[in-house]
């Protein structure tokens, strides 16, 4: 089968570093997806990863271990608006690209 | 703006009755991705049209039933509405067809209620 995890629900402080995990077990592997969604709003790209490594984009990296089933977000200088859904997502190895997501973790940024 | 518009935003409808949702992938997007999103399970893909042509088939039930026209916009059909299709159903757009590359724009998703 096919799984996706991350923690549900995460806090964190206006300036501060958190790192969302997730790990998945999939039926083949052509990329991992981060998104961040608002409440009741449309998920937005934030990064893709397919090769091992960190990628780096402004504020947020993503880093991915194909061997380990691994990723992680992880954002830096956090800011109230960074509240929001962080949903990890792997392109398997099903016909065309459709992403199989996970649950999402739920960020909450506190001053 | 992602640049995937979808209507109606909000629908209310009974038990048992039919609807049809309607989506137009950004310009230049082959593909059209629908996916339902509900409280507990996530947001969980449906199916997958590039080009006219159904690709990729997920989660999707028998009672639902989408199609991708010539000019690239997509329907999706929900019928004998049960309770628990009440979701945000989201489209989504890329130009990839197969593995790879294929970012996906979503677009602002239509609340289904079902009464």
């Amino acid at each position: 089968g096919q799984n996706i995890d991350q923690p549900t629900e995460m806090t964190a402080t206006e300036g501060a570093i958190v790192q969302i995990n997730c790990t998945y077990q999939t039926s083949g592997f052509n990329g991992l997806f981060w998104y961040q969604q608002h409440a009741g709003e449309a998920p937005t790209f934030l990064s893709y990863n397919v090769l091992d490594g960190l990628e780096e984009k402004g504020r947020f990296s993503s880093f991915l271990s194909r061997s380990k089933g691994y990723s992680y977000l992880l954002l830096k200088e956090l800011q109230m608006k960074d509240s929001a859904s962080y949903l990890c997502a792997v392109n398997g190895d099903q016909a065309g690209t459709a992403l199989i997501f996970g649950k999402g973790t739920t960020l909450s940024v506190s001053s | 703006d992602s640049g995937v518009t979808q209507t109606p935003k909000h629908l209310i409808t009974a038990t048992g009755q039919r609807v049809t949702l309607r989506c137009s992938p950004r310009s230049g997007d082959l593909s059209v991705y629908w996916y339902q999103q509900s409280l507990d399970q996530g947001l969980q893909f449906l199916i997958q049209y590039y080009n006219g042509e159904e690709r990729a088939k997920g989660n999707i039930l028998e009672r639902f039933s989408a199609q991708q026209f010539p000019d690239l916009h997509s329907e999706l059909n929900l019928s004998s509405l049960e309770l628990g299709d009440s979701a945000l159903y989201f489209c989504a757009s890329s130009s990839s067809r197969d593995r790879g590359w294929g970012e996906q724009y979503f677009g602002p998703g239509t609340r289904l209620t079902v009464t």
